[in-house]
C-alpha cells in the first residue's frame, strides 16, 4: 500500500510568483486536505476537497485554490506569492463514507521558500 | 485566535519514567480530539484519539484523557523512550461539515537516556 507522497520536496520562488504543489492521496482514499505550517505553528487548515469538489475551506484568501483529479491525486496552487506564503505544505488524505472522522494521513509536505 | 492550544513548546523526561503532554481548547462544537507526532522532514503521522463521549483512551504505552467540562486533553507515555523524542501535535475536530482538524502549536519531547 503507497503512502501519500507530495512533490516538490523543497521549492524556491520569489515574490509575485504562482506556485504549483501536488500530492498523491493514499490507494482507496477520496478525500484530501491541504495545510500549511509556518515555522513554530501547529498545521493550519487551508481546504478540502472530496469527490473533486471543495468540501471546506478554512481562513485563505481566494488566490489559493485547489483542484482534486478523478484519480484522487490533487493540486494546491498559490496565485501572487507573499513572503508570508513561505511554509511546509502538507496534504492529508482519507476515506469519507459520509458521518464520521475518518483518520487523515499526512504526506510529508512540501518545503515552500519565498524570496 | 487559537482554538487549540499546547502551552509548552518543549519538555524534557529521562528513559522510563512518564511523559505527560498538555493541550487545552476552546471551541465547544469539537467532539473528536487526536494526537500526531512528528518527526523532522516527516508528515505528521497518528498516535491515538478519543472522542468526546469517552474520558480515557489507552492504546499501548499511550493514554488519552478527556475532561470535557474543563476542555482539557493529556497524553500520557509511559514508559518513556528514546525514539519517542519528536514533535506533538494536539488536534481537533468537529462533527459538521470536512472534519477539518485544528491544531496546536506543538510540544517538543525530549526523552534523555
Amino acid at each position: 500500500e503507497t503512502g501519500v507522497t507530495q512533490s516538490p520536496t523543497h521549492l524556491i520562488k520569489t515574490r509575485g510568483q504562482q506556485v504549483t504543489l501536488r500530492c498523491s492521496s493514499q490507494s482507496g482514499h477520496n478525500t484530501v486536505s491541504w495545510y500549511q505550517q509556518a515555522l513554530g505553528q501547529g498545521p493550519q487548515f487551508i481546504f478540502q476537497y472530496y469527490r473533486e469538489e471543495e468540501n471546506g475551506r478554512g481562513n485563505f484568501p481566494p488566490r489559493f485554490s485547489g483542484l482534486q483529479f478523478p484519480n484522487y491525486s490533487s493540486e494546491l496552487n498559490v496565485n501572487a506569492l507573499e513572503l508570508d506564503d513561505s511554509a511546509l505544505y502538507l496534504c492529508a488524505s482519507s476515506f469519507s463514507s459520509g458521518g464520521a472522522y475518518n483518520e487523515q494521513f499526512f504526506g510529508p509536505g512540501t518545503r515552500l521558500t519565498v524570496l | 485566535d487559537q482554538q487549540v492550544k499546547q502551552n509548552s513548546p518543549s519538555l524534557s523526561v529521562q528513559e522510563g519514567r512518564i511523559s505527560i503532554l498538555n493541550c487545552d481548547y476552546t471551541n465547544s462544537m469539537f467532539d473528536y480530539f487526536l494526537w500526531y507526532k512528528k518527526y523532522p522532514a516527516e508528515g505528521p503521522t497518528f498516535l491515538i484519539s478519543i472522542s468526546s463521549i469517552k474520558d480515557k483512551n489507552e492504546d499501548g504505552r499511550f493514554t488519552v484523557f478527556l475532561n470535557k467540562s474543563a476542555k482539557h486533553l493529556s497524553l500520557h507515555i509511559v514508559p518513556s523512550q528514546p525514539g519517542d523524542s519528536a514533535v506533538y501535535f494536539c488536534a481537533a475536530s468537529a462533527s459538521t461539515g470536512s472534519y477539518q482538524l485544528t491544531f496546536g502549536k506543538g510540544t517538543k519531547l525530549s526523552v534523555i537516556p
